[in-house]
C-alpha cells in the first residue's frame, strides 16, 4: 500500500517568511494529492490539492509542486500569517481503481507555528 | 448545504454500554468514510461506503459496526468499546464517479467529528 513521509515534524516561522513542508509516497500509481490544515480542535480542511497531470498549482500565498519522477510533493506558504499555524498534513492516493480511491494516505503532520 | 454533520460533538461511555455517532449530508456525495483520529495524529481510514454499500473496512474490530441506511446517513454503532478506543471520530464525504475503471480522485470533505472518551 501507499507509504507517506512527512517533514519537517514541527516548523518555527517569523511572520512574513516563507514556510515548505516536504512529502514522499512509495506507490507510483497515486496521483492525488491534497492538503488538510487542521486547526487546534477542528476539522481537518482542505487547503489545496494536486493532481498528477500537473506540476505545480497556487492559490493566493500557498502553493504545491509536484515532481512525479521522484515521487514528492511540497507545499509553500509565502507572506505567513498567525493564522496559518496549524498542523498541516499531505496525503495521497490512486483512484485508478475501486479499491484504492477511497485510501486517502496522510502524511504524519508539520505544526507550523508562526510567531508575530 | 456543503458541510458534514456530526452528532454527538462529544461522547463519554462505560466499557458495556452501546452507542452511535452519527453523519449526515446533502451535497449529494455518494462516498462516505469514517476517520478515527488520535491527538497529534494524522486520521487514519476505518470504513468506506459507496453508493451505500461498504467497499472498505480497514481490518477494525467488530466493537465498531458502521451502518449507511441511506445516501444521506451514516452510522457508526460502539459496543463493548475499549479505553485505547478513546478519539476523534471525523466523518467525510465526497463524490463518487463511476463503479470502476479509471475513477477522478475525490476531494474530502470532513465533519467537526466526534469526541469519544471510553471510560
Amino acid at each position: 500500500g501507499e507509504n507517506v513521509e512527512q517533514h519537517p515534524s514541527t516548523l518555527s516561522v517569523q511572520e512574513g517568511d516563507s514556510a515548505v513542508i516536504k512529502c514522499t509516497y512509495s506507490d507510483s500509481a497515486s496521483n492525488y494529492f491534497p492538503w488538510y490544515k487542521q486547526e487546534l480542535g477542528k476539522r481537518p480542511q482542505l487547503i489545496i490539492d494536486i493532481r498528477s497531470n500537473v506540476g505545480e498549482k497556487k492559490d493566493q500565498r500557498i502553493a504545491v509542486t509536484l515532481n512525479k519522477t521522484a515521487k514528492h510533493f511540497s507545499l509553500h506558504i509565502t507572506e505567513t500569517q498567525p493564522e496559518d499555524s496549524a498542523v498541516y498534513f499531505c496525503a495521497a492516493t490512486s483512484s485508478m481503481t475501486t479499491d484504492s480511491w477511497g485510501k486517502l494516505q496522510f502524511g504524519a503532520g508539520t505544526q507550523v507555528v508562526v510567531t508575530p | 448545504d456543503t458541510e458534514v454533520t456530526q452528532t454527538p460533538k462529544h461522547l463519554v461511555m462505560g466499557m458495556t454500554n452501546k452507542k452511535s455517532l452519527k453523519c449526515e449530508q446533502h451535497m449529494g456525495h455518494r462516498a462516505m468514510y469514517w476517520y478515527k483520529q488520535k491527538a497529534k495524529k494524522p486520521p487514519e481510514l476505518m470504513f468506506v461506503y459507496s453508493y451505500e454499500k461498504l467497499s472498505i473496512n480497514e481490518s477494525v474490530p467488530s466493537r465498531f459496526s458502521p451502518e449507511c441506511p441511506n445516501s444521506s446517513l451514516l452510522n457508526l454503532h460502539l459496543h463493548a468499546l475499549q479505553p485505547e478506543d478513546s478519539a476523534l471520530y471525523l466523518c467525510a464525504s465526497s463524490q463518487a464517479v463511476g463503479r470502476g475503471g479509471l475513477l477522478w480522485a475525490n476531494v474530502l470533505t470532513f465533519g467537526a467529528g466526534s469526541r469519544l472518551t471510553v471510560l
